[in-house]
């Protein structure tokens, strides 16, 4: 059964400054892996889905997958105050079945 | 597109009543599924279903919970004698196909309260 960690739980930047999020995974055979970002009281909205080993550019998210390290990051340049939210890491099993890790909370401090 | 609609929005009910949440799927998906979020245990997989026929439902409870997709456009997630436990956000999500490469568009969510 695949297993999701993320970290740190909590995570507080500076405006403009780089945030890097970590997720570790058990089973590096899962088919994609996904950061996932959730507002308070609001929606999950995908921000980065990766397949191979290597970088995903979305915007001003970039998402690293190393599977042999069975890790994979997220990073997000110039982040703004509206950027705070609950980041989730999921793992896709081939069906878009995601398991998630429990989450980092991050604040971007003007 | 109104994307993925849950509702309600928010449900109370008391400790041994039932429960029914509903979701209405993006118009033309075909794979559905349920998830929960708890502050415990984070998001859970729940259940899913292709073309209306359920395929996986090994994250269901045993007990007290069911799930059916009778027509394309509408599931329900029904809870028997529910339970303070049962309390959660209940998320429900459509995509085109169940592949890996399909973007999965998510519900606002059913928050559940049992008293």
């Amino acid at each position: 059964q695949q297993k999701v960690q993320q970290s740190p739980e909590s995570l507080t930047v500076s405006e403009g400054a780089m945030a890097s999020l970590n997720c570790t995974f058990s089973d590096g055979t899962s088919d994609n892996f996904r950061w996932y970002r959730q507002h308070s009281g609001k929606g999950l909205e995908m921000l980065v889905s990766i397949f191979s080993d290597g970088e995903k550019e979305e915007g001003r998210f970039t998402a690293h997958l190393n599977r042999a390290s069975l890790h994979v990051s997220l990073h997000i340049r110039e982040p703004q105050p509206s950027d705070s939210a609950v980041y989730l890491c999921a793992v896709n099993s081939g069906y878009n079945k995601l398991t998630f890790g429990k989450g980092t909370v991050l604040l971007v401090s003007p | 597109n109104a994307g993925v609609i849950q509702t309600p929005r928010h449900k109370v009910t008391g400790k041994g009543q039932e429960a029914t949440l509903w979701c209405e799927p993006i118009s033309g998906h075909s794979a559905v599924f349920w998830y929960r979020q708890t502050i415990v245990q984070g998001l859970e997989f729940l259940t899913y279903f292709r073309n209306q026929a359920p395929i996986d439902d090994s994250g269901m409870p045993k007990e007290r919970f069911s799930a059916q997709m009778p027509n394309q456009s509408h599931s329900t997630l029904k809870i028997q004698s529910t339970q303070p436990q049962d309390s959660a956000v209940y998320l429900c999500a459509s995509s085109h196909r169940d592949r890996a490469n399909e973007r999965l568009f998510f519900g606002h969510g059913t928050k559940l309260s049992v008293l």
